[in-house]
């Protein structure tokens, strides 16, 4: 158990629709990140927070936004939802602020399937 | 950040050392050398990280070569939970993200 917990495990929704996931960091950790793991793309980044605040933006699509709240999780937010967009969502965190070591310790993920 | 190349999949007998490449011929010398595995069904987890010094834990070793254009994840004694896919990931000191490539699929056979 890496102490980083994603909601909900699974969701099934239709094209078009708008879905939020979720992430609650370890205990401590100021960072988080979001990827997204789908068959043929790998893990892809998607965005980090520090602290409440946008840290990096990686290959995060328009329609999809993220923000860190003053508890410090994290909410994933796709909308517009197409077929391409179904994949793992994963969320890991870290103490770091992005700099030096800052091991990432990761969720189980959240499996979106878009009909 | 820094692109790494690894082979694509490896095979193993278990209870043999495993010892998976990676290329990174454009290091820097802030580039701190990660590897992360991701087992079937699961998130990615921490192996082990270095920056020149070769490294030990629980779990691996890495071998980071002289001139720091590669290193190898020894895993000393295979077992079936290895077989996962092993993410080598290079990230600088002031890096803000962490960008895996496709990694090694590692099989272990019985």
């Amino acid at each position: 158990d890496s102490g980083v917990t994603q909601t909900p495990k699974h969701l099934i929704t239709a094209t078009g629709q708008r879905v939020t996931l979720r992430c609650s960091p370890r205990s401590g950790d100021l960072s988080v990140y979001w990827y997204q793991q789908s068959l043929d793309q790998g893990l892809q980044f998607l965005i980090q927070y520090y602290n409440g605040e946008e840290r990096a933006k990686g290959n995060i699509l328009e329609r999809f936004s993220a923000q860190q709240f003053p508890d410090l999780h994290s909410e994933l937010n796709l909308s517009s939802l197409e077929l391409g967009d179904s994949a793992l969502y994963f969320c890991a965190s870290s103490s770091s602020a992005g700099f030096v070591i800052g091991e990432l310790f990761f969720g189980e993920g959240s499996r979106l399937t878009v009909l | 950040d820094a692109k790494t190349t690894q082979p694509n999949s490896m095979e193993s007998n278990e209870e043999e050392p495993v010892h998976l490449p990676c290329n990174h011929s454009t290091i820097s010398g802030t580039d701190y050398i990660h590897w992360y595995r991701q087992l079937p069904s699961q998130g990615p987890e921490y192996v082990i990280h270095g920056l020149t010094s070769n490294v030990n834990n629980r779990m691996a070793s890495l071998a980071i070569a002289e001139d720091r254009k590669s290193s190898t994840l020894i895993l000393h004694r295979a077992t079936l939970r290895d077989a996962a896919v092993y993410y080598c990931i290079l990230r600088d000191g002031y890096g803000q993200n962490f960008v895996f490539g496709p990694g090694t699929r590692l099989s272990v056979l019985p």
